[in-house]
C-alpha cells in the first residue's frame, strides 16, 4: 500500500513569496494533519482536517491555511513568506478524527 | 499549555546495551502516546502506541515502552540495542478527548557503536 506523499520534496523560494504544499493521504484515510519541523525540534502541530472540517489550528499566524479536498488530499498554504518559515513542513493521515497518525516524507522549504 | 519533555537528547550506546530513553507530560486528563523513530534520511514510523489496558506495550524491533500515569511518563525501553538503531526518537501526547493535535518532544538523538 501506498503510503502519505508529499511533493515537491524540496523547494525554495525567498522572503515574501507565497507557496503551496501538497499531501496525499493513505487510502482510506480522512484525516489530514500538518507539521512544522525546525531542526533540530520536534514536529509542531499546524492544522487537522477531518472529512473537509478543520478540527484544530496550532499557534501559527493567519499566514499559514490549509485545505482538504473532497478525495481528502491536502493543501497548505504559506503567504508571504519569512526566513523563519524554512523548515520541514510533515503531513499526516490518520484513518478517523483520533488516531494513530502516518507521516509522509516532508517537504523540505527552504526562504533566501 | 500542554508540553512533552524528552530529557536525553543525545545518546550514546555500544551494541548490546541497554537503552531507556524518558518522557515526560504535562497534561491532567486522559491522553494518548506515542513514540516515533526516525532513521537517517527516512521519515517518522510509528514504534509503538498507548491508548488504554496494559500500561507496557511492545512496539517493533524488540522495543517497549511503560506509561507511569502518576508520574505522567512514558518511557521508551530496548534490552539489547543493535547499530540499526541508530536514530532519532520522538514521543507524542495526544489528549483522548480532543481531535487529533499531536505534542511532540523534542527528540532523542541515539547513536549506536558498533
Amino acid at each position: 500500500d501506498a503510503g502519505v506523499t508529499q511533493s515537491p520534496t524540496h523547494l525554495i523560494k525567498t522572503r515574501g513569496q507565497q507557496v503551496t504544499l501538497r499531501c496525499s493521504p493513505i487510502s482510506g484515510h480522512k484525516s489530514v494533519s500538518w507539521y512544522q519541523q525546525v531542526l533540530g525540534q520536534g514536529p509542531q502541530f499546524i492544522f487537522q482536517y477531518y472529512e473537509k472540517e478543520e478540527r484544530g489550528r496550532g499557534n501559527f499566524p493567519d499566514r499559514f491555511s490549509a485545505r482538504q479536498f473532497p478525495n481528502y488530499s491536502s493543501e497548505l498554504n504559506v503567504n508571504a513568506l519569512l526566513l523563519g518559515d524554512s523548515a520541514l513542513y510533515l503531513c499526516a493521515s490518520s484513518p478517523g478524527d483520533r488516531d494513530t497518525q502516518y507521516f509522509g516524507p516532508g517537504t523540505r522549504l527552504t526562504v533566501l | 499549555a500542554q508540553s512533552v519533555s524528552q530529557h536525553n537528547h543525545h545518546v550514546i550506546l555500544s551494541e548490546a546495551a541497554s537503552l531507556e530513553l524518558g518522557c515526560n507530560y504535562s497534561y491532567g486528563g486522559t491522553v494518548n502516546l506515542f513514540w516515533y523513530v526516525q532513521y537517517p534520511g527516512q521519515h517518522l514510523q510509528l514504534l509503538l502506541k498507548y491508548f488504554s489496558g496494559d500500561p507496557l506495550v511492545k512496539g517493533i524491533k524488540g522495543f517497549e515502552a511503560e506509561f507511569i500515569k502518576s508520574k505522567f511518563s512514558f518511557n521508551l525501553r530496548k534490552p539489547s540495542v543493535q547499530w540499526s538503531d541508530t536514530a532519532e526518537y520522538f514521543c507524542a501526547v495526544t489528549p483522548s478527548n480532543t481531535g487529533n493535535q499531536f505534542y511532540f518532544g523534542t527528540g532523542t538523538s541515539l547513536t549506536v557503536i558498533p
